[in-house]
């Protein structure tokens, strides 16, 4: 299996709304990345989970809330999010850091209302 | 602040030409990676080059690396229709905390038939 499977692909949520967005691989990849992308814009990094512990948090607001239950997934808990946080919502995975090329899932594309 | 910047913002040649893109970035590497995004899709990692490498080929691809200049171009030879794409460069940085891979503003290309 090579691949990083995003779930769910489209979400909308209210304002008010909790929602998490899950991530996964098994490719025994030990780094996990959260990464917004708005459109006609580069990813921007937003959390680095190195095995299994957070390891670089780029001051994100804390309605952004990651998770790593174990070594294959990676969540983010979502709650009480503003309409500029629409954006593409990318995971990705690495063998070890950034020593290696990332694997991208193919992201999930959140609108909040 | 992203590390790496490219140029031209946006290319549009025919199919059989070759597509040239340029990367800069700001601080010390270890090692520079390109990655092609489709629209709307999540990015797939084409080519890393490290530090210490010159130039490197996959396919049709030609990647060099100027350390001096702190630079780097993606040349894609006998480009085709498929190619049509986002192609951004990205820098690795902070190895104390793990690393992490920062992208440039990104080349869209557009291959004409």
């Amino acid at each position: 299996d090579t691949e990083v499977t995003q779930t769910p692909k489209h979400l909308v949520m209210g304002m008010t709304n909790k929602k998490s967005l899950k991530c996964e691989q098994h490719m025994g990849h030990r780094a996990m990345y959260w990464y917004k992308q708005k459109a006609k814009k580069p990813p921007e990094l937003m959390f680095v989970y190195s095995y299994e512990k957070l390891s670089i948090n780029e001051s994100v607001p804390s309605r952004f809330s990651p998770e790593c239950p174990n070594s294959s997934l990676l969540n983010l808990h979502l709650h009480a999010l503003q309409p500029e946080d629409s954006a593409l919502y990318l995971c990705a995975s690495s063998q070890a850091g950034v020593l290696y090329g990332y694997t991208f899932g193919s992201g999930t594309r959140l609108t909040v209302v | 602040s992203q590390q790496g910047e490219e140029d031209p913002q946006a290319l549009s040649i025919q199919e059989g030409e070759n597509a040239t893109m340029n990367c800069s970035y700001k601080t010390s590497i270890n090692n520079l990676q390109w990655y092609r995004q489709n629209s709307g899709r999540g990015l797939v990692h084409l080519i890393l080059i490290r530090s210490n490498e010159r130039e490197k080929h996959s396919g049709r691809l030609r990647v060099t690396l100027d350390t001096s200049k702190k630079s780097s171009s993606l040349l894609i030879t006998a480009s085709r229709a498929a190619d049509t794409a986002s192609y951004f460069c990205a820098t690795d940085a902070d190895y104390n905390q793990g690393g992490k891979l920062i992208f440039g503003q990104g080349t869209e290309l557009s291959v004409k038939p």
